[in-house]
Order: structure tokens, then sequence, then C-alpha cells
């Protein structure tokens, strides 16, 4: 399996930008993790889907981030207007509940610099 | 969200040396995972201790969990320039990890 795919490895915007990345999860798995890691604040949980649907969006900082799974094999992160507090490191990471390890596979992530 | 408190934050040593890392909380968890993350790259598990007083070793690593569930350590024996990394404890909340802010380790040769 080719692992977890994210998309830019790299992406640089101008404040109010709108920011896309990408994920494609491992095939069968059944959840789907946003992160978002900087030195300041380390890793944190934005938002994950069960199944494709949005469980748990507490973490997402404002309304200018949103996230969709439109199926099971593709996610979203969307920020518009980007702003340069939104630099970071953007991990997607999935998992499979019947596996019984609750391990959740990362990414290489998407490193976001905002202008 | 529970806490997850890392120490020490930057740990740099020489080839050979040995260490411990140290992940504590207030919050009891049902399980608690270690990461290790290289540079450019995501984190990747390394073990998940369940129970409560469990050691689990993994080569020159030893994970311990706390009795109460609320702690646990990492003890690197003889340390290689290949142990470099990030570690990162996280604990399990329902399928959700929250994740410590991890301890960055430089062995040197």
């Amino acid at each position: 399996d080719a692992g977890v795919i994210q998309s830019p490895r790299h992406e640089v915007t101008e404040m109010g930008q709108e920011v896309t990345l990408r994920c494609k999860p491992i095939s069968g798995h059944d959840y789907l993790f946003w992160y978002r890691q900087t030195m300041m604040r380390g890793l944190e949980l934005l938002i994950y889907f069960n199944n494709n649907v949005p469980i748990d969006d507490s973490g997402m900082p404002e309304d200018r981030f949103s996230a969709k799974m439109p199926n099971a094999s593709f996610s979203t992160l969307k920020i518009q207007p980007s702003e340069p507090r939104d630099s970071a490191v953007y991990f997607c990471a999935s998992s499979f509940a019947g596996s019984g390890t609750n391990e959740q596979f990362f990414g290489p992530g998407t490193r976001l610099t905002v202008l | 969200t529970q806490l997850l408190e890392q120490s020490p934050q930057f740990l740099s040593i020489q080839e050979g040396e040995n260490l411990t890392v140290y992940c504590n909380s207030s919050s009891v968890f049902s399980s608690l995972q270690w990461y290790r993350q290289e540079p450019g790259e995501g984190p990747v598990l390394l073990v998940t201790v369940v129970t409560g007083g469990e050691v689990k070793k993994l080569k020159r690593l030893t994970f311990q969990f706390g009795d109460a569930r609320k702690d646990s350590s990492l003890h690197i024996t003889a340390a290689q320039p290949g142990d470099t990394g990030l570690y990162l404890c996280a604990g399990n909340s329902g399928y959700a990890l929250n994740f410590g802010k991890g301890t960055s380790l430089l062995v040197t040769p």
C-alpha cells in the first residue's frame, strides 16, 4: 500500500488567498484525521471523520477552516481566507477501527506558509 | 481536552548514553501511544501501552505505563544517532488522540 498521500507537500501563498489541502487515506481505513503542527502548540487535532462523516470538529480554529470527505478515498481541508498565523505543517492520518490497535498512519504533511 | 505534558522538551546526548523521557497527565487514559517523528515526515507508531504498570520493550527502547494510567516513560539504552527525532506521546480519547508537544532528541556520534 502507498500509505497516506497528501498534496501538495509545500504551499506558499499570500494572506487572503484560499488554500486547499488534499488527502488520500489508506484504502480500507474508516477513520480520517486532520492535524496541525507548530512549534508553539505541537500537534493539534483539527477534525476527524468516521466513514466519511465528520465526528468532531471542535479543534477547527475558526470559520475560515472547513473540511470535507466526499468519499472514502479523499478528503480536503480548506482555509479561506488564509492568514499568516495559519502557517504550519498540516498532517492527515487514517486508521482502521477493526485493527483493535487504534494506530494512526500519518501522511508526510503539507508545509503551509502564508505571507 | 486532556493535557499531556512531556519532558524534557529538548535533549542532546552523545552516542552510547542512556536517557529517559516522560509523559505526564492529570487524566486517566484507557491506553497511551508513543510515536517517533523524523524531520519532514509524519509520526510513526512505536508502541501502545494499555495496562497500568505495563512494561514493553522494543530493542533498546523500554516503555512503561504508570500504575494509575496517567503517565508513561520511555527509556533508551545506549542511544544511537538513528534514534534522533521527535518523540510524541498520545493518550486515547475514543478513536481520537491527544498528543503531547514531544521531546526532541539529538544523538551525536
